[in-house]
């Protein structure tokens, strides 16, 4: 079976402030993909970042950055200099290689104050 | 470029009324499609998916149902609604198993 935990269910921060948000899975296949969304108050989803199983490169994209460790299955998100536009639902979520169903997390609500 | 429909963007319906939701995606062939049911303040929950016409995944056993009646068209039905059934649902597709999916602009349900 497989899941995916974000154990912080809300975090505020003061703008110009880094925040990171925690995705920890769990999985038995060796080939996974991870994502990350990003639900903003109209509600629709906004794909951010796919990573598969075989690159634990770090990526970073504008603000944005993404830390892949396989050693302990996470798969953090940092919003770095966060600014008021980055308030939203952040999800990660998981596919296995065997399998056609996107499992998301729980998702973990950021307010950026000004 | 590829797109995705799905209406209504709200409903508000009685308990024990029908219930049709309808997506489309243009600019795209043979897509997976899934359908997703967001409760107030919870995470996504997974219902259906279809990787073709025709075939229909159901995650979780409830009243609610689906249909792929064309290449590019998956409808969300229930013959009764319940109070339950109220959320945000959110259509959405995927080129092939692995790439990204790209989602609908949701449908927010009241059954009341």
């Amino acid at each position: 079976a497989q899941k995916v935990t974000q154990a912080q269910t809300e975090i505020s921060v003061v703008e110009k402030e880094d925040v990171t948000l925690d995705c920890v899975y769990e999985t038995r296949d060796t080939t996974y993909y991870l994502f990350w969304y990003k639900q903003p108050p109209s509600g629709e989803l906004v794909f951010l970042i796919r990573r598969n199983s075989f690159d634990e490169q770090n990526e970073i994209s504008g603000r944005y950055s993404w830390n892949f460790q396989k050693s302990t299955s996470s798969f953090n998100f940092t919003i770095t200099a966060s600014q008021v536009v980055d308030s939203a639902v952040y999800f990660c979520a998981l596919q296995q290689s065997n399998d056609y169903k996107l499992s998301f997390g729980a998702g973990t609500t950021v307010t950026v104050r000004a | 470029s590829q797109t995705i429909h799905q209406w209504p963007a709200t409903l508000v319906q009685p308990v024990g009324s029908p219930l049709s939701l309808e997506c489309t995606v243009e600019g795209t062939s043979n897509p997976n499609l899934y359908w997703y049911r967001q409760a107030a303040g919870r995470g996504l929950q997974l219902l259906f998916y279809s990787v073709g016409i025709g075939q229909i995944s159901s995650e979780v056993p409830q009243n609610l149902s689906a249909s792929r009646p064309q290449d590019r068209q998956f409808i969300l039905s229930s013959k009764k609604l319940l109070l339950s059934d109220s959320g945000f649902y959110l259509c959405a597709w995927r080129e092939r198993q692995y790439t990204e999916a790209f989602f609908g602009q949701g449908t927010r349900l009241t059954v009341v």
